[in-house]
């Protein structure tokens, strides 16, 4: 059975720029969460998406979006970027709404410049 | 509003030592989830254990056990006779009713784990 996917793993932006992050879940999962992982700031939620509608959002900027579809396949956008935003996405499928037990992907490490 | 406090930053110990890492909560959800996740060096976030808020029953799992007492919102994590391979990074999470339905999972800032041979 497939983990969840994460493309692309690694990449390097400019200030001003935006980023577009990929993830597929688990087959049969419908709940996708996305966390921005920093040294400073460890794992900090951004938001959580079920049956392409966002249940759940964390304190981020609106600069931070996001989306699912219908086959559960998710996104997160970035717009214009910041150095800050320099971290390791990583996304999590939940196979049940009800126990929050999460897989996680191996990240999209972003690098803005 | 919920929180995990993982007080201790790093822990270096030698192999065959016992080591705990601590974890401490807040909610004010009375149905709520707790988990340890383990990053090893290579990234990956890998589930190790979940207790529910109504089950306060320790764990033991081979050389890991887990002990979740609720009157001190704390559940704490012990490898036994740590190896090598136990060096990660550890984080304890919290898992409540979220706004909208489902759940929100928060993270503590985790413990790094050093295990000397």
């Amino acid at each position: 059975k497939a983990g969840v996917t994460q493309t692309p793993r690694y990449l390097i932006k400019t200030r001003g720029q935006q980023v577009t992050l990929s993830c597929s879940p688990i087959s049969g999962h419908r709940s996708v969460s996305w966390y921005q992982q920093t040294p400073g700031q460890g794992l900090q939620f951004l938001f959580e998406y079920f049956s392409e509608t966002q249940r759940n959002k964390g304190n981020f900027p609106g600069r931070f979006s996001g989306r699912q579809f219908s086959n559960s396949r998710s996104e997160m956008n970035v717009s214009t970027l910041e150095l800050g935003d320099s971290a390791l996405y990583l996304c999590a499928s939940s196979r049940s709404e009800d126990t929050g037990e999460l897989f996680f992907g191996e990240g999209s490490r972003l690098t803005v410049l | 509003a919920q929180k995990v406090t993982q007080a201790q930053t790093e822990i270096s110990v030698v192999e065959k030592e016992d080591v705990t890492l601590d974890c401490v909560y807040e909610t004010r959800d009375t149905t709520y989830y707790l988990f340890w996740y383990k990053q090893p060096p290579s990234g990956e976030l890998v589930f190790l254990i979940r207790r529910n808020s109504f089950d306060e029953q320790n764990e033991i799992s081979g050389r890991y056990s887990w002990n979740f007492q609720k009157s001190t919102s704390s559940f704490n994590f012990t490898i036994t006779a740590s190896q090598v391979v136990d060096s990660a990074v550890y984080f304890c999470a919290l898992s409540g009713p979220g706004g909208s339905g489902g759940f929100k999972t928060i993270f503590g800032a985790g413990t790094r784990l050093f295990v000397k041979a």
